[in-house]
């Protein structure tokens, strides 16, 4: 079972360039989310879905676009890199808000490494 | 609204003495609580939850977790902290009926001196 799996893991751009991180999860969730990880900052959602199809912006948004075709696939574009969206991306699932699964928690994969040269 | 106040973002202690990383939510209705852990180079992985069943809540490898509604706390405890300990926590609220969209803390980074 590889859970939440994220590609690629490091990645070097320079300004201006544009590329496509891949989140697959393999749980059959209906939520999964973006996150921007930074030295004190902790995690900051970026955006999120809430189900095949839709997407919502999360805290951080500008600068980044997602989309949701497949329920097991989430996609996070830069569409074009600035050095300030260095950071380490991570990728989570969880189920939706259906009943006795309401409570549970989110998954993580192991995170994109950025560099915006 | 809800929000989470992690104290300290950094905690020191010697091997094999007490572990508290401390965490305070804010939530207009009752919450579910969640710790989580994060080692170098990975991913956050889950360590105990809340979820109102009771309050003293026991996690993996040894942590555990007291909900205490009168403080709005929800903090985390090992009675004896192990090298392998050393990582990242993050402790995280989502309101009970809400839209699965949690808050998290800005995280405590725990080292364990030998």
């Amino acid at each position: 079972n590889a859970g939440v799996t994220q590609t690629p893991k490091f990645r070097v751009l320079k300004t201006g360039q544009s590329m496509t991180l891949l989140c697959a999860q393999d749980m059959n969730h209906e939520y999964m989310y973006w996150y921007r990880q930074d030295p004190g900052m902790g995690l900051r959602l970026i955006h999120y879905s809430v189900g095949e199809g839709t997407t919502a912006k999360g805290e951080v948004p500008d600068g980044y676009n997602v989309s949701r075709l497949k329920k097991q696939n989430f996609l996070l574009g830069l569409e074009s890199a600035a050095p300030s969206q260095t950071s380490v991306y991570f990728c989570a699932s969880s189920y939706g808000m259906e009943g006795a699964v309401s409570n549970q928690p989110q998954h993580f994969g192991d995170g994109t490494r950025l560099s915006i040269l | 609204a809800q929000s989470v106040t992690q104290l300290g973002s950094h905690v020191s202690v010697s091997e094999g003495a007490l572990v508290l990383l401390r965490c305070n939510y804010s939530s207009s209705v009752p919450p579910y609580l969640f710790w989580y852990v994060q080692y170098p180079n990975q991913g956050l992985q889950l360590l105990l939850k809340y979820t109102s069943a009771a309050t003293l809540v026991k996690g993996i490898n040894g942590f555990e977790a007291e909900f205490k509604k009168s403080e709005t706390s929800f903090h985390l405890t090992k009675p004896s902290a192990h090298m392998s300990d050393a990582a990242e926590y993050f402790c995280a609220v989502r309101r009970a009926g809400g839209s699965y969209i949690p808050t998290f803390g800005r995280g405590t980074s725990l080292i364990v001196h030998p």
